[in-house]
């Protein structure tokens, strides 16, 4: 059965301080994995998608890797508005969208 | 503004009640999705659907049902033999359901049982 797994569930940082979150996954055959980012009561806001192992993608303070068994969201000298849940999604083969397994999320706070 | 539009933002729900959830979209995207969302747990699939008047179960669409008789929209009804459904639950939609589509969610209803 494909995993997704997320860490830390949760993770407090100071305005400034860098930090990684991780998704590791057992997907054989990864077609796709996604990052969104989801506000308290609001949907998943879509934020990158990766490929293939070694791609990188960037967003303002946010930076996403990849690796044959892992993701990690990199985010440099955060702000307040940074805070949020981060979700990973994996895309199997064989699977579209209906084939998505999303990880439980990494709840981040960034302090002033 | 396109985007996804659920209503209502709060609901409750009577022992034996089934309630509907609405769902519209004005980004003429042919995929529409329903999810819910528990504390703790990751996103878990419903019911999908790739064109009008067809859909598919996902991987917990017991006590759930939907209709596809628009292109814009899915509604999802909480039936009463959906025993434990007090959860946020959210629509979403993609342009194709193809590989690498990714997601555009509405904003969510929260669904408890009084």
């Amino acid at each position: 059965e494909d995993q997704v797994t997320q860490s830390p569930e949760a993770l407090r940082l100071q305005e400034g301080e860098s930090s990684s979150l991780n998704c590791s996954y057992t997907v054989s055959g990864l077609r796709g994995l996604f990052w969104y980012r989801q506000d308290p009561g609001k949907g998943p806001e879509f934020l990158f998608t990766l490929y293939s192992a070694g791609e990188e993608k960037e967003k303002e303070r946010l930076k996403a890797t990849l690796t044959k068994k892992e993701s990690f969201l990199h985010i440099t000298a955060p702000k307040p508005e940074d805070s949020a849940t981060y979700l990973c999604a994996v895309q199997a083969p064989g699977g579209g969208a209906d084939g998505l397994t999303f990880g439980k999320g990494t709840h981040l706070i960034i302090q002033p | 503004d396109g985007g996804i539009t659920q209503s209502p933002k709060y609901l409750f729900r009577k022992e034996g009640q089934n309630v509907t959830l609405s769902c519209e979209q004005n980004l003429n995207h042919d995929a529409m999705y329903w999810y819910r969302q528990d504390p703790g747990q990751g996103l878990r699939l419903i019911y999908y659907s790739q064109i009008v008047n067809d859909f598919q179960k996902g991987d917990i669409a017991e006590g759930y049902s939907v209709s596809r008789e628009k292109k814009e929209s899915f509604p999802l009804t909480v039936t009463s033999a959906q025993k434990n459904p007090t959860a946020f639950y959210l629509c979403a939609s993609s342009l194709g359901q193809g590989l690498h589509e990714k997601l555009f969610f509405g904003s969510g209803t929260q669904l408890s049982v009084l």
